[in-house]
């Protein structure tokens, strides 16, 4: 067991740029979540996968985010023409069913200059 | 929906003492989970402890205790012989018990730990 992995941990771009953010969760693990964190802050919920199929999506998630977990394993989370407001740190995490505990990855760093 | 609160933006422990963090909740629901995580620095979070709101027992794991008082809709966390690796960001969370698939955290604690 290696834990949430998630690259990368830091990312520098440009306001207008796309950038894709990955994780991979815990091998058996079935649930894999996407928080956002900004400064000051406890991690806000974006959106859920249950193995493939994206079950929920917060209202954060502007249609400029996308996430996708094609094959039930690793997760990409996709921000197209990103602003300065994307500036967080984009969390990871994943659980097994049945299981109340959610692991957490080191999270990706955005700053969006 | 579900709002967390911890009133204490940062806290202060002496090394050896005890200290306890606050967190309130707002909920209509009468099933649920608490939990409280820990963020040290530049590190990911992970799980201290974790409450049923069904089970009227404190849960207790080595140095970390909770006070549930589920009418106040309370949840403190008490850490005991404070040592200098439990400085960090303490979050409370709270879990519905059927939507599972959100958690909504507080806005954290942070602890420092003084020798």
């Amino acid at each position: 067991d290696t834990g949430v992995s998630q690259d990368p941990r830091h990312k520098i771009t440009k306001r207008g740029q796309n950038v894709t953010f990955r994780c991979d969760p815990i091998s058996e693990h079935n649930r894999l979540y996407w928080y956002r964190q900004t400064l000051g802050q406890g991690p806000e919920f974006l959106t859920y996968f249950q193995n493939e199929a994206q079950l929920e999506k917060s209202r954060l998630l502007s249609d400029r985010f996308s996430a996708e977990r094609p094959k039930g394993s690793f997760s990409t989370l996709e921000i197209q023409r990103t602003e300065q407001g994307d500036s967080a740190m984009y969390l990871c995490a994943s659980s097994q069913a049945g299981n109340h505990e959610q692991y957490f990855g080191p999270g990706t760093r955005l700053t969006v200059t | 929906a579900q709002t967390v609160t911890q009133s204490q933006p940062e806290m202060s422990v002496q090394e050896a003492e005890t200290v306890t963090l606050s967190c309130t909740y707002d909920t209509s629901e009468s099933d649920y989970y608490l939990f409280w995580y820990k963020q040290p620095p530049s590190r990911q979070m992970i799980l201290v402890i974790r409450q049923e709101a069904y089970k009227q027992q404190n849960a207790t794991e080595n140095r970390f205790s909770v006070n549930f008082q589920k009418a106040a809709k309370s949840f403190s966390l008490k850490i005991s012989d404070s040592q200098l690796g439990d400085a960090a960001m303490y979050f409370c969370a709270y879990r519905s018990f059927y939507n599972f698939n959100k958690f909504y955290f507080g806005s954290g604690t942070k602890l420092n730990v003084k020798p």
